[in-house]
């Protein structure tokens, strides 16, 4: 079955501290990709998406994420965090669902970023 | 700007009770979506909707019904409410297909006692 795996459940960092959040999917085909983000009691926000081209895509608030094929990979980094990006990221991508096509999320890592 | 309009933000009900989560957007997309948020499960798909009058259910429909009279409205109506569907609603609307990315509305945390 078509599946996201996040593996990370929880991230906790300092401040400046290099991140990198492993988002894997099980199904080939066409890949569309996705990155998102929910700050603390908001909705989720789109960070970044992949649907074909330079595999490494560069998303809001300095992320990018590289789409590695032949890994069934498409982790999500930052080069250095700050306190304000605490949030839950969900990594997602598209599968056909009847007359549309539906996202199947991951399970969501949490980061915490310590000042 | 409103993009997609969830009410209420907070809700509790009693087992068996019915009521409806209203979602409206003000982009003209036709593709709108309901999904249930659980702790460790991620997001799961509801129901959706390609376009006014077309709905379809999604992944976990038991217990859910929704319309899509105008391509702005798609409320999500719980028939009798159950404990198991405490959850954080997100509705999501999206021009086409995926090809653009999701907007969420902000969310409705129901509790169901």
């Amino acid at each position: 079955a078509q599946s996201v795996s996040q593996h990370n459940h929880h991230v906790i960092l300092s401040e400046a501290a290099s991140l990198e959040l492993g988002c894997n999917y099980s199904y080939g085909g066409t890949v569309n990709l996705f990155w998102y983000v929910q700050y603390p009691g908001q909705h989720l926000q789109l960070l970044l998406k992949y649907f074909s081209g330079d595999p490494l895509v560069k998303g809001i608030k300095g992320f990018e994420a590289e789409f590695i094929k032949s890994k069934f990979s498409f982790n999500l980094r930052k080069p250095s965090v700050q306190w304000s990006d605490t949030a839950e990221y969900f990594c997602a991508g598209t599968r056909r669902w009847g007359a549309t096509n539906k996202l199947i999320f991951g399970t969501g890592t949490l980061l915490a970023v310590q000042p | 700007n409103a993009g997609v309009t969830q009410t209420p933000k907070f809700q509790v009900l009693k087992t068996g009770q019915s009521m409806t989560l209203q979602c409206a957007q003000d982009m003209n997309h036709e593709y709108m979506s309901w999904y249930r948020q659980d702790p460790g499960m991620g997001l799961r798909l509801i129901h959706y909707s390609v376009g006014a009058g077309i709905t379809d259910q999604g992944e976990v429909p038991n217990g859910y019904n929704v319309s899509r009279s105008t391509t702005e409205d798609f409320p999500l109506r719980l028939l009798s409410a159950a404990p198991s569907q405490t959850s954080v609603y997100f509705c999501a609307s999206t021009r086409d297909k995926l090809n653009y990315g999701y907007t969420f509305g902000s969310g409705t945390r129901l509790t169901v006692v």
